[in-house]
């Protein structure tokens, strides 16, 4: 099974539609999450923390399930501008050691 | 724009040939990181530096040599590199190594061995 595993889509999704990518994990250890955001041929750029209690910042949402070992990103109201692969980062208890999931690709149609 | 510089953009590179990979960055960080990005696959953790020294090495062939001779400046030492090596390396910074730090990444750079 691997570290990290993320549906790497595309999802083609309309303007204004919600959308929502999970991420799972394998080590039941991990203690920090993270959600990325890469627009083709950039650099990854962090989009937001995972907190336990879930949080919120603007129209994304983001969610952590560490009983079944999964984070979710909610997207409400998609922009064209939100088009990009998102990664999912998981971070373990160990050292400096931080997972990359292999990335969801969305695509927000007019 | 980000506080992490990288050069150059593009490289291509013959097998035999020997460059080297420059990241610099001004955020006041003290760690710094390799990553390798290949087509399909999730980014892969080459090296890390803590503070000037070199905390991780994952497994990475020798032809890959890293050197961070400040905590502002990390390069990647290319030599005798194989097709296979083609891919978009990217360094990122943090400011420590905790669990909760988050990465900042430079534009990266693409590479093409030919």
């Amino acid at each position: 099974r691997k570290e990290v595993e993320q549906d790497p889509g595309p999802f083609n999704v309309p303007e204004g539609a919600t959308v929502a990518f999970n991420c799972t994990y394998s080590n039941s250890a991990s203690q920090s999450f993270f959600w990325y955001r890469q627009d083709c041929r950039k650099e990854p750029k962090l989009l937001m923390s995972v907190y336990s209690s879930g949080n919120e910042d603007g129209r994304f949402t983001a969610q952590l399930n560490r009983a079944s070992q999964y984070i979710s990103l909610l997207i409400r109201d998609s922009k064209l501008s939100d088009s990009a692969t998102y990664l999912c980062v998981v971070r373990p208890g160990g050292y400096q050691k931080v997972t990359f999931g292999i990335g969801t690709k969305l695509q927000v149609i007019p | 724009e980000t506080g992490v510089t990288q050069t150059p953009r593009h490289l291509v590179m013959g097998m035999t040939n020997k460059k080297s990979l420059k990241c610099e960055q001004h955020l006041g960080h003290n760690a710094m990181y390799w990553y390798k990005q290949s087509a399909k696959k999730p980014l892969e953790l080459m090296f890390v530096y803590s503070l000037e020294e070199r905390v991780e090495n994952n497994s990475v062939p020798s032809r890959f040599s890293p050197e961070c001779p400040n905590s502002s400046h990390l390069f990647l030492h290319l030599h005798t590199l194989q097709p296979e090596d083609s891919a978009l390396y990217l360094c990122a910074s943090s400011q420590g190594t905790g669990v909760n730090e988050k990465l900042f990444f430079g534009s990266g750079t693409q590479l093409s061995v030919l």
